[in-house]
């Protein structure tokens, strides 16, 4: 079975412009959360969705938004986008909203120049 | 305000055993997960722990003591590919992890 799948790998933005990121769960995975790694630190949670709701949120900014599909796969946002935003983004999926084990995808590498 | 604590780096001997501690303040607890990372690579899922306790699982085992704050995560018979992060989180929210910065294990022949 696949794992948890990140689009893109890598990708270099500029200030000010806008971003999105995507994520599809494991197969029969409801839950999905993201998190922020910058480097030499450890994840940061920025959203979890469940059931396309959004069940909890992270200590981000107003730029920084998501969704998720009824398909259960995700997009991250994030809009004016500042040289600090440059970090791994990873997506974690897990069966159910409640407290259970999450897996992490490859992550998308975001440059901000 | 919530915290963990891990040391930075750790180096080791290959065949050799080693503990990584990890303790925490957090406002919620659910469980306490430990993940290896790579360099450049995602967190990989190697235990978790919602009761006191000890969970071995192969060359690895988790310990867990709710009323200290406290964890350790114990790696035996060192492996060359061991060299990683380690990354202790408290699931302090359904499906919300708080990280620690991770510890950096070095394992030397």
């Amino acid at each position: 079975d696949a794992g948890v799948t990140q689009s893109p790998t890598h990708l270099i933005k500029t200030r000010g412009q806008q971003v999105t990121l995507r994520c599809s769960p494991i197969s029969g995975h409801k839950s999905v959360s993201w998190y922020q790694q910058v480097l030499g630190q450890g994840p940061q949670f920025i959203f979890q969705y469940y059931e396309k709701e959004e069940r909890g949120r992270g200590n981000f900014p107003d730029r920084f938004s998501a969704r998720q599909f009824p398909n259960y796969s995700s997009e991250l946002n994030v809009n004016a986008l500042l040289l600090g935003d440059s970090a791994l983004y990873l997506c974690a999926s897990s069966l159910a909203g409640g407290p259970d084990t999450q897996y992490f995808g490859p992550g998308t590498r975001l440059t901000v120049l | 305000g919530q915290n963990i604590d891990q040391p930075t780096e750790m180096t080791a001997t290959e065949g050799a055993i080693v503990q990584i501690n990890c303790t925490y303040q957090t406002s919620g607890f659910n469980g306490l997960f430990w993940y290896q990372q790579h360099a450049g690579e995602a967190p990989t899922f190697l235990s978790y722990n919602v009761l006191d306790g000890l969970e071995e699982k192969g060359r690895f085992s988790s310990f867990l003591s709710r009323s200290k704050g406290y964890s350790y995560l114990l790696l035996k018979e060192l492996q060359m590919k061991d060299s990683a992060s380690y990354l202790c989180a408290v699931e302090t929210g359904a499906n919300n992890l708080f990280f620690g910065t991770g510890t950096r294990l070095t394992v030397i022949p």
